[in-house]
């Protein structure tokens, strides 16, 4: 049974810090997702990864896959205060596009 | 183009009611998804559909069916609600077809349902 952990749950960080969100999955997962959710609102997707070494990076964010490790990473460079929301990685299991969803991290990022 | 909807945005329902969520999808895709999302426990899938007219369980389907008549809906009913089933729904869809993309599932606004 595929399960999903992402730590930390909680994370401040200071404007301007680096920081990484872990994520562990038990099982052979197809692919990987991030999303980013703020408060009252829905999911939005942040990066799809597909393949060991996949690596993708939008603005002041970067996630890596490491399928051997079964880890994947969210990097966060030189934190803004627009990057405070919720960030969830999910891992595929089946052919049938299942996620299976970590319970998110909580970023807030400080002046 | 108005990607997935949900609707009721808020209900309140009393223990023992009924009542059924309707999600649309306008891309054409064929897998749609059901999914509660409670504090603290992320986002969690009760049943999913790889196309018309089929449905399967999730992780926690028990106290909801499910119907897939369209391809553009997918309903998620509640026969007798259960204050346990307070929570936030979302729903999902995404498509089988590679050129489309890979496989990335596009969520509706979000349902969110108080039992008392």
């Amino acid at each position: 049974e595929l399960k999903v952990e992402q730590n930390p749950l909680f994370l401040s960080m200071q404007e301007g810090k680096n920081y990484t969100i872990y994520c562990n999955y038990s099982t052979t997962s197809d692919r990987l997702y991030w999303y980013r959710q703020d408060p009252g609102k829905s999911l939005e997707s942040l990066f799809v990864l597909l393949s060991n070494g996949a690596v993708k990076q939008e603005g002041r964010l970067m996630a890596s896959l490491d399928t051997k490790a079964r880890l994947s990473t969210l990097h966060i460079t030189a934190a803004v205060h627009d990057l405070s929301a919720t960030y969830f990685c999910a891992a595929e299991g089946g052919a049938t596009n299942k996620l299976i969803f970590g319970t998110g991290t909580l970023l807030a990022v400080q002046p | 183009n108005a990607g997935v909807t949900q609707t009721p945005k808020f209900r309140v329902l009393k223990t023992g009611q009924s009542m059924t969520l309707l999600c649309a999808q306008d891309m054409n895709h064929e897998y749609m998804y059901w999914y509660r999302q409670d504090p603290g426990m992320g986002l969690r899938l009760i049943h999913y559909s790889v196309g018309e007219g089929t449905t399967a369980k999730g992780e926690v389907p028990d106290g909801y069916n499910v119907s897939r008549l369209k391809k553009q809906n997918f309903l998620l009913g509640l026969e007798s609600a259960a204050p346990s089933q307070t929570s936030v729904y979302f729903c999902a869809s995404s498509s089988l077809i590679l050129l489309a993309g890979p496989y990335e599932q596009y969520f509706g606004p979000g349902t969110r349902l108080t039992v008392t």
